[in-house]
């Protein structure tokens, strides 16, 4: 039983698309809710952390979107790169490190 | 330059063969986890520790131990492996400092016979 769930499991855009990735929680005592990003080989590193007191988040050309009613929060890419190419993976927190749940990840690539 | 790094990177074996792979952070972290990677299913936590001789189960422990006699280490043990433990085994370190980030190890990758 996954609590969070992901998609597409991949995703291909041409080099300045606007990937977006989605993913949905059932568990409504999540109160944060981080994307990592994973290039092949390495360990997943943050991206972007939200909590639920907003609705959208920007960091650079990466934006989290999230819908508290809807339980659903998803990541947008603006003008994607090539060396945007990674497996993406949304997670979801009810309380701190040990309570960290991932979903099942998202391939991307950005083809120039 | 502060990491966590994971030992050995990459570990063939044979079933019932124990087999410890190590966990070392150089940040003074009081928290450290250990994930496993499997297509399809994400990372799913095996156990984690808050601090020193602190540890907890996570979502699937079966199989594995942990111990955590020093703040920089944590080793995670399998005592008898079996073929459904192969995976991509991933380290973690955090502290209450940095909220809930997560700083991950290289990985770990495991193929058991």
């Amino acid at each position: 039983q996954q609590q969070v769930k992901q998609s597409p499991q991949s995703l291909i855009v041409q080099k300045g698309g606007i990937p977006i990735i989605n993913c949905a929680y059932e568990n409504t005592a999540f109160d944060y809710f981080p994307w990592y990003q994973q290039f092949p080989g390495k360990g997943p590193a943050l991206l972007i952390a939200i909590r639920p007191d907003v609705s959208e988040k920007k960091e650079g050309r990466f934006t989290i979107s999230f819908n508290k009613s809807a339980k659903q929060f998803s990541l947008h890419i603006m003008d994607s790169q090539p060396g945007d190419s990674a497996t993406y993976f949304c997670a979801a927190s009810a309380g701190g490190y040990n309570k960290l749940i991932f979903g099942a990840g998202t391939r991307l690539a950005v083809h120039p | 330059e502060a990491q966590v790094t994971q030992n050995p990177r990459y570990l063939i074996t044979v079933t019932g063969k124990k087999l410890t792979v190590t966990c070392s952070q150089n940040m003074n972290h009081e928290y450290m986890s250990w994930y496993r990677q499997d297509p399809g299913l994400g990372l799913r936590q095996i156990y984690y520790s808050m601090n020193v001789e602190v540890t907890d189960k996570g979502d699937v422990p079966e199989g594995y131990k942990v111990s955590r006699k020093e703040k920089r280490n944590f080793p995670l043990i399998l005592e008898s492996p079996s073929p459904n433990q192969t995976s991509l085994y991933f380290c973690a370190s955090g502290t209450n400092r940095d909220g809930e980030t997560q700083y991950f190890g290289p990985g770990t990758r495991l193929l058991v016979l």
